[in-house]
């Protein structure tokens, strides 16, 4: 009964390499989130869905490109991997997308590039 | 765009003491105020929110205020215990900002027995 989960849990890779992250929620939700939680700790969001249109697009490099094939569904590709990518990404998901609405957040998946 | 300040950012205390973590926030179109914990290795979750039509939150041992003319909400944790130790985060959104959350930098709290 996970309700946001996320593959893989840990990702280890070199330089240069493409990558993709995968993020599924069974909530039923219209709006999923990609945040980067650096190694202080701080939380910052990258991009956010709504019903699989993009709503929220911050200063992000272009290497990274989040898709979502249906709304439970939000991927996240990153080409030509950098040291600096070395995070944990963590996928959410709210129930709408008004700004007062519950995230939830999946298991976070650990990105150590070499 | 908007900006949380959160202090302090390590916090040790006696086990049944309190603990108070403060914030900050910028914009004041910002309405809606949730506190996440996250332990080691895990995900954050949300462990109590508060919108700005409130001044004050309790649930159990766990209390949220809120001063929208200040711009300052606190956490206040009565009674820790070793399993409050985590690091803890408030975060700030506003309605139809598209549920974007501004984290704080976080603070790490330990309950020393």
């Amino acid at each position: 009964d996970t309700a946001v989960s996320q593959t893989p849990k840990y990702l280890v890779t070199q330089m240069g390499n493409d990558k993709s992250i995968k993020c599924e929620q069974n909530l039923g939700h219209d709006t999923m989130y990609w945040y980067k939680q650096d190694s202080k700790k701080f939380l910052k969001i990258m991009f956010s869905y709504n019903n699989k249109e993009l709503i929220i697009n911050e200063t992000v490099p272009n290497r990274f490109s989040p898709k979502s094939p249906d709304k439970a569904h939000l991927n996240l590709h990153i080409n030509s991997l950098e040291l600096g990518d070395s995070a944990v990404y963590f996928c959410a998901s709210s129930q709408s997308g008004d700004g007062t609405d519950t995230q939830y957040f999946g298991p976070g998946t650990r990105l150590t590039v070499l | 765009g908007e900006n949380v300040e959160q202090h302090p950012s390590t916090l040790s205390v006696q086990e049944g003491d309190s603990a108070v973590i403060k914030c900050t926030y910028s914009d004041s179109a910002s309405n809606y105020f949730p506190w996440y914990k996250q332990e080691l290795g895990k995900r954050p979750q949300l462990i109590i929110d508060i919108r700005s039509n409130v001044g004050e939150k309790k649930d159990q041992r766990i209390a949220v205020t809120l001063n929208k003319t200040a711009k300052h909400f606190s956490l206040h944790i009565t009674e820790t215990q070793p399993e409050d130790s985590a690091v803890y985060f408030c975060a700030a959104s506003f309605t139809g900002g598209g549920n974007k959350l501004t984290f704080g930098t976080g603070t790490q709290l330990k309950v020393e027995l």
